[in-house]
């Protein structure tokens, strides 16, 4: 099946840093992707749309210029966490919607494994 | 994005007994899907049920949708110490564009004793 890849899994970062998270598919082009947010105890939160070759679409509250979200291509969304606070260490994940190749066709959501991150 | 409600919100049951989690949402839905997270990991897909499904089954899974109570319950039965994990709801909104803008319930935390 569909396979979404996020990288790091677990990642620590000093405050005041910047950290980088991947998310690919790879199997499908992913037309959309969707990055959530979740902290600890807590349900996911839509955080941004991530539409290839145009500017994400960010939710309510959330600070556009603190993350990041490059959709360059149609197997990778990254999202960047500028400037990083303890306040946003949190799981952050991933889904991506495409049609699968060789699949049975229509668009299909597949969630990444998620990326813990820890600001020290 | 308003959250859903699910409950309850903690569940702690014995091996081989039944466990019904229920989901209420707001907004029209083009399906209504139920995930499970197992504690510290990615989400794992269980079950997604159209808007204009009532009922649908996967082995020990039996998912229930009612779009005119906009309520959906998910059904667990003869259940394991492994299906100890938290579950949540997710909505997907009516409408093309949004597809896979899912909104997630506040999730039940199931515990199952041996």
């Amino acid at each position: 099946g569909a396979v979404v890849s996020q990288h790091p899994s677990w990642v620590i970062c000093k405050s005041g840093t910047s950290v980088k998270i991947e998310c690919r598919s790879l199997d499908f082009q992913a037309t959309t992707m969707f990055w959530y947010r979740q902290f600890p105890k807590q349900s996911l939160m839509l955080m941004a749309t991530s539409n290839e070759g145009s500017k994400a679409t960010y939710e309510q509250g959330v600070e556009k210029d603190k993350f990041l979200i490059n959709h360059a291509s149609l197997t990778l969304s990254t999202l960047t966490v500028t400037s990083a606070h303890p306040e946003d260490s949190s799981f952050y994940i991933c889904s991506a919607r495409g049609l699968q190749i060789g699949g049975a066709g229509g668009n299909t959501i597949y969630f990444g494994e998620g990326s813990w991150l820890t600001v020290v | 994005s308003q959250q859903g409600e699910e409950d309850p919100q903690a569940l702690s049951i014995q091996e081989g007994e039944n466990a019904t989690m229920n989901c209420s949402y707001k907004t029209s839905i083009n399906n209504l899907q139920w995930y499970r997270q197992n504690s510290g990991r990615g989400l794992v897909h269980l079950i997604l049920i159209r808007s204009n499904e009532r009922e649908k089954h996967s082995g020990r899974l039996r998912v229930t949708l009612d779009t005119s109570k906009k309520s959906s319950s998910l059904l667990i039965t003869a259940s394991r110490a492994a299906d100890t994990a938290s579950y949540f709801c997710a909505t997907d909104p009516a409408g093309g564009t949004s597809y896979g803008k899912l909104t997630f319930g506040q999730g039940t935390i199931l515990t199952v004793h041996p």
